[in-house]
């Protein structure tokens, strides 16, 4: 079936650090791709997403791009600061039923 | 607009006793679910519905029932907790079933069960 792997975390940076968080992808259609943030003690909300090839989604300075020939969405961000801490899923849902697949997620910890 | 609500935040549960978790969404949305968080396993879905008195299994239907007789609606029923449904649930909206419509999530209800 559909899956999403990420990397594993903690992932621990100092402020103004670049962030690379891995996510690859197994499905049998051509899915959409998220990533979705949780901050201490609330719900997901979304991030960004892509829905075909070649798509970068884009959102407070996170980008992520939909790479079909190695099924894969890797977030990152230029410059991270203490206040992005959270974890961050990636996931997927395909083009009919709207069901999300999500990844493990990964915990992201900034040190001023 | 509140969004997708959900009550209790949280609930102490013993094995045996049932209960209800309870989402309302004022967005009109058709699509709603419900998903489970558990650690290094990320979210898993449910059950989920597409629109007023359609309701469908998702992953991890196994011990809970749901129902869908509004719109706004959407409660998930544990007929007799066990230990092992001890987790997070999330409940989410989205507007339409089909595409990649942003999902909306609740803040979340931490059930521990002993």
């Amino acid at each position: 079936g559909d899956s999403v792997t990420q990397m594993e975390g903690p992932v621990t940076l100092s402020e103004e650090a670049f962030l690379t968080i891995n996510c690859t992808y197994t499905a049998t259609g051509y899915p959409s791709l998220f990533w979705y943030v949780q901050y201490p003690g609330e719900g997901l909300q979304l991030l960004l997403k892509a829905t075909k090839a070649d798509d970068k989604g884009s959102n407070k300075g996170f980008e992520a791009t939909y790479r079909k020939e190695t099924t894969s969405f890797h977030l990152e961000k230029g410059s991270v600061q203490v206040s992005d801490s959270a974890v961050y899923f990636c996931a997927l849902n395909m083009e009919y039923g709207n069901k999300l697949v999500f990844g493990a997620g990964t915990i992201l910890r900034v040190k001023s | 607009n509140a969004g997708v609500t959900q009550t209790p935040k949280f609930q102490v549960l013993k094995t045996g006793q049932s209960m209800t978790l309870q989402c309302a969404q004022d967005m009109n949305h058709e699509y709603m679910s419900w998903y489970r968080q558990d650690p290094g396993m990320g979210l898993r879905l449910i059950h989920y519905s597409v629109g007023a008195g359609i309701t469908d299994q998702g992953e991890v239907p196994n011990g809970y029932n749901v129902s869908r007789s509004t719109t706004e609606d959407f409660p998930l029923r544990l007929l007799s907790a066990a230990p092992s449904q001890t987790s997070v649930y999330f409940c989410a909206s989205s507007y339409s079933t089909y595409g990649s419509y942003e999902q909306y999530f609740g803040p979340g209800t931490r059930l521990t069960v002993t």
